[in-house]
């Protein structure tokens, strides 16, 4: 089965800083994809950022980019130019690919709780 | 509507009854899924739909929990005889189909408390 792992339970940062948030996995598969969910207290998750496997090249979307390490299944999320409403909980979570029933199921990680200070 | 919908937003009950919690997913969705949240974990998996029928109902705890999706949209999750650790927060998600990294819209949860 797969596992998500991230072992930063708590992050802080300056506004207007960077700070990067660690994840790894463990899966057997080859083909996946890696995902890196924001949870306000709203309770709503929402994505911040996605990762396809067979991508060499690491995902960006305006100030959140990934590392992504395929060989050592790590997958960390960098905040550049940290805004207070980036505060939140965020989730790293793995899709398999590979089809059958199981393909669709998300695998999460226990989360890091990001604060920004002014 | 906009997003997926979850009602209701908060439910208190009494220890070994039963409820029901309902979802609405975003229009067009055949893919939603239910996932359990404790407080300060990550969501745990409990079910996938794909369309009508449950493709994976792998991650339901026993068998006091039931999903439903009748006619491909609404679902709605239910617990008979409750117990105290079935207190979280659930959350539903759907996507256009469960392929590939389609991205999966969730609703703002139900939060369940038992007591």
């Amino acid at each position: 089965a797969q596992t998500v792992t991230q072992s930063q339970p708590e992050m802080s940062v300056q506004e207007a800083e960077t700070v990067t948030l660690s994840c790894t996995y463990d899966t057997s598969e080859s083909d996946y994809y890696l995902f890196w969910y924001k949870q306000p207290p709203s309770r709503q998750m929402i994505l911040v950022i996605r990762q396809e496997a067979y991508k060499q090249q690491n995902a960006t979307e305006n100030r959140f980019s990934v590392n992504f390490q395929k060989a050592a299944k790590s997958f960390s999320l960098k905040i550049s130019d940290s805004q207070l409403g980036d505060a939140a909980m965020y989730f790293c979570a793995y899709r398999d690919v590979a089809g059958g029933t199981s393909y669709g199921k998300l695998t999460f990680g226990q989360g890091t709780i990001l604060t920004v200070h002014p | 509507g906009a997003g997926v919908s979850q009602t209701p937003s908060n439910k208190v009950t009494e220890k070994g009854k039963y409820v029901e919690l309902r979802c609405d997913p975003i229009s067009g969705h055949t893919a939603l899924y239910w996932y359990r949240q404790s407080l300060g974990q990550g969501p745990e998996f409990l079910i996938y739909f794909q369309g009508t029928g449950a493709a994976d109902d792998s991650g339901l705890p026993n068998d006091r929990f039931f999903a439903v999706r009748p006619e491909g949209s609404v679902s709605t999750l239910k617990i008979q005889r409750t117990e105290r650790g079935d207190s979280a927060v659930y959350l539903c998600a759907s996507s256009i189909h469960g392929r590939g990294g389609t991205e999966a819209f969730f609703g703002q949860g139900t939060r369940l408390t038992v007591v």
